[in-house]
């Protein structure tokens, strides 16, 4: 039992290039999630999903795109990176409203 | 927006020692949660409140919960040097979707 995977665990990009995070669980959850992390600050909410084919924008949406096309994997794509996306990415996956689990990160720097 | 806010930020100690942290938060909520973060990992869930009680224990951790003051308080009882991490509380309000995260007390456990 993996819990939530994160890959790749680090990527640096450069100003418009594009990219895919990949999130798995193998815990059957419903509601994933993809939050990112910035210095001093908590965790700011991007998009979720709350099934296979459905996702929501969160608080911060700009710039990026989801897709949940199987259950046990949810993408995050940034079509166009820009310095200000420079973080630390997380994933997280729970059974409906209760405790969500977290992958390990993703920490992305775009020059 | 983030509704959780953690007091206090910063937080140093001996090992054996309590610690308390304590989190406010504005709007109405069904349960508040938290979770600790060890330097560079994913957050791991330590405990949740619902709005209907009032404090809750787990080992060495105890949970209170105001609602008429809107504040929940953690404490880690005989900290040891494995308990240095940021804490964060997040709170879910009227959404079953969402978490909204404070931006965490950072505590240092010195042996």
């Amino acid at each position: 039992n993996a819990g939530v995977t994160q890959t790749p665990k680090f990527r640096v990009l450069k100003t418009g290039q594009s990219m895919t995070l990949l999130c798995a669980q193998d815990m059957n959850h419903e509601y994933m999630y993809w939050y990112r992390q910035d210095p001093g600050m908590g965790l700011r909410l991007i998009h979720y999903s709350v099934g296979e084919g459905t996702t929501a924008k969160g608080e911060v949406p700009d710039g990026y795109n989801v897709s949940r096309l199987k259950k046990q994997n949810f993408l995050l794509g940034l079509e166009s990176a820009a310095p200000s996306q420079t973080s630390v990415y997380f994933c997280a996956s729970s059974y409906r409203w209760r405790e969500q689990y977290f992958g390990p990160g993703t920490r992305l720097t775009v020059t | 927006s983030q509704q959780g806010e953690e007091d206090p930020q910063a937080l140093s100690i001996q090992e054996g020692e309590n610690a308390t942290m304590n989190c406010s938060y504005k709007t109405s909520i069904n349960n508040l949660q938290w979770y600790r973060q060890n330097s560079g990992r994913g957050l791991v869930h330590l405990i949740l409140i619902r709005s209907n009680e009032r404090e809750k224990h787990s080992g060495r951790l105890r949970v209170t919960l105001d609602t008429s003051k809107k504040s929940s308080s953690l404490l880690i009882t005989a900290s040891r040097a494995a308990d240095t991490a940021s804490y964060f509380c997040a709170t879910e309000g009227d959404s079953n979707y969402q978490l909204i995260w404070g931006a965490g007390t950072k505590l240092i456990i010195k042996p």
